[in-house]
């Protein structure tokens, strides 16, 4: 059974740095890209940017580059989302979801891990 | 990047109904690069259909796709009360994005 489970709860303050994870299981994970999606409060879905686990290429949205680092360890089959410098309007729902056979729709997703950004 | 603009942002239907939601792209989607997702309160999105008209593993025959280019139609043949949540289109060509959502609610 493919499962993509994500790293918890994170409540952070302005300008404080932070990575949040998404293990996946029950497949190739090399094999399929990793995405992330974010979802605000009370809105809809953003497609962030995705990696290929098996030699890491990497694409973002526009609207996201240079704002957030995607990366994965293949070793232990875990991609990641981090932030150097967070504010309030990072606070969101971010999803990690698995990508279908060389096409970027996601078919599996992980729980989500909210974040919240507050003074 | 394309915009996908969906309509109606909500539809009240009543059980038993039949339900159609619309995507329109600002460009045309190539290969017909469109997929619909299902999300409920407090859920993760769930994939219903792919390539525009491909169902997802597990999905109902009563869920259905269609279009080509920019116009796209996801139909639900006759809904269930399961079937009440809110509802994404994607386009997952060179630069993805997804469309705001239509809310299908109980009418």
């Amino acid at each position: 059974e493919v499962q993509l489970v994500q790293s918890g709860a994170e409540v952070k303050k302005p300008g404080e740095s932070l990575k949040i994870s998404c293990k996946g299981s029950g497949h190739s994970f090399n094999s399929y890209w990793i995405g992330w999606v974010r979802q605000m409060p009370g809105k809809g879905l953003e497609w962030m940017g995705i990696i290929y686990p098996g030699d890491s290429d990497t694409r973002y949205s526009p609207s996201f580059q240079g704002q957030v680092t995607i990366s994965a360890d293949k070793s232990i089959s875990i991609a990641y989302l981090q932030w150097s410098s967070l504010k309030a309007s990072d606070t969101a729902m971010y999803y990690c979801a698995r990508s279908g056979a060389a096409s970027y729709y996601f078919d599996y997703w992980g729980q989500g891990t909210p974040v919240t950004v507050s003074s | 990047e394309i915009v996908l603009t969906q309509s109606p942002g909500t539809l009240s239907l009543s059980p038993g109904e039949r339900a159609t939601l619309s995507c329109r792209a600002s460009q045309s989607v190539s290969s017909s690069y469109l997929a619909w997702y299902q999300q409920k309160p407090g859920q993760a999105p769930r994939l219903l259909i792919y390539g525009a008209s491909n169902r997802a593993t597990g999905i109902p025959d009563r869920f259905s796709g269609s279009g080509s280019g920019t116009d796209f139609t996801l139909t639900i043949s006759r809904l269930e009360p399961e079937d009440f949540a809110v509802y994404y289109c994607q386009q997952y060509g060179s630069s993805p994005t997804f469309g705001q959502g239509t809310k299908l609610e109980i009418k």
